[in-house]
């Protein structure tokens, strides 16, 4: 099955540095690539739409200046999270889809294993 | 937002039985997944079924569709303490490209399996 590689698994930080995650399909093409964030014992909230080689869709109320993606190629995108607060501590994950000629392929995600962040 | 709400939010049971979860959504939908969290882990996609299924099967799951009541079941048979776990739907709605569209996922719900 497709495998998507996000790093690091857990960061600690003080407030005010930046933290940038890494999101990599290693065995597929992902055109599009998804970030959500995630509180403990809730469900996942999409945060935005990467897409390759243009600028990230953001949801309502996601700060794009806080949350920056990019998306340079059809394998890797990367979230930074700018000047980093306490109350931006959570786990991000990551997911891409397969771009690959089955509907059926086309149409699930494969996640990355998330990403705790922790910020003093 | 999240359009999927699941219930219960919380199911203990004994190896051996059944799990039954529900989910319901919103808005029209191309298809309806769900999906399995281990407790601080990313999701493994389980099965998907379409807007013009009714039911689908795959091993030990057993997955139902209404889209009359905007509503999913999700079955587990011959539960094993291994299925401990959170397990979320998500949908992405009708009118986008399944190719791009947003996964929007439920509330999702912690089964636990008691060996």
């Amino acid at each position: 099955g497709a495998v998507v590689s996000q790093h690091p698994s857990w960061v600690i930080c003080k407030s005010g540095t930046s933290v940038k995650i890494e999101c990599r399909s290693l065995d597929f093409q992902a055109t599009t690539m998804f970030w959500y964030r995630q509180f403990p014992k809730q469900s996942l909230m999409l945060m935005a739409t990467s897409n390759e080689g243009s600028k990230a869709t953001y949801e309502q109320g996601v700060e794009k200046d806080k949350f920056l993606i990019n998306h340079a190629s059809l394998t890797l995108s990367t979230l930074t999270v700018t000047s980093a607060h306490p109350e931006d501590s959570s786990f991000y994950i990551c997911s891409a889809r397969n771009r690959g000629p089955l509907v059926a392929t086309n149409e699930k995600l494969f996640f990355g294993s998330g990403t705790q962040l922790s910020v003093l | 937002s999240q359009q999927g709400e699941e219930d219960p939010q919380a199911l203990s049971i004994q190896e051996g039985e059944n799990a039954t979860m529900n989910c319901s959504y919103k808005t029209s939908i191309n298809n309806l997944q769900w999906y399995r969290q281990n407790s601080g882990r990313g999701l493994v996609h389980l099965i998907l079924i379409r807007s013009n299924e009714r039911e689908k099967h795959s091993g030990r799951l057993r997955v139902t569709l209404d889209t009359s009541k905007k509503s999913s079941s999700l079955l587990i048979t011959a539960s094993r303490a291994a299925d401990t776990a959170s397990y979320f739907c998500a949908t992405v709605s009708r009118g986008g490209s399944s190719n791009t569209g947003k996964l929007i996922f439920g509330q999702g719900t912690t089964l636990q399996v008691k060996p």
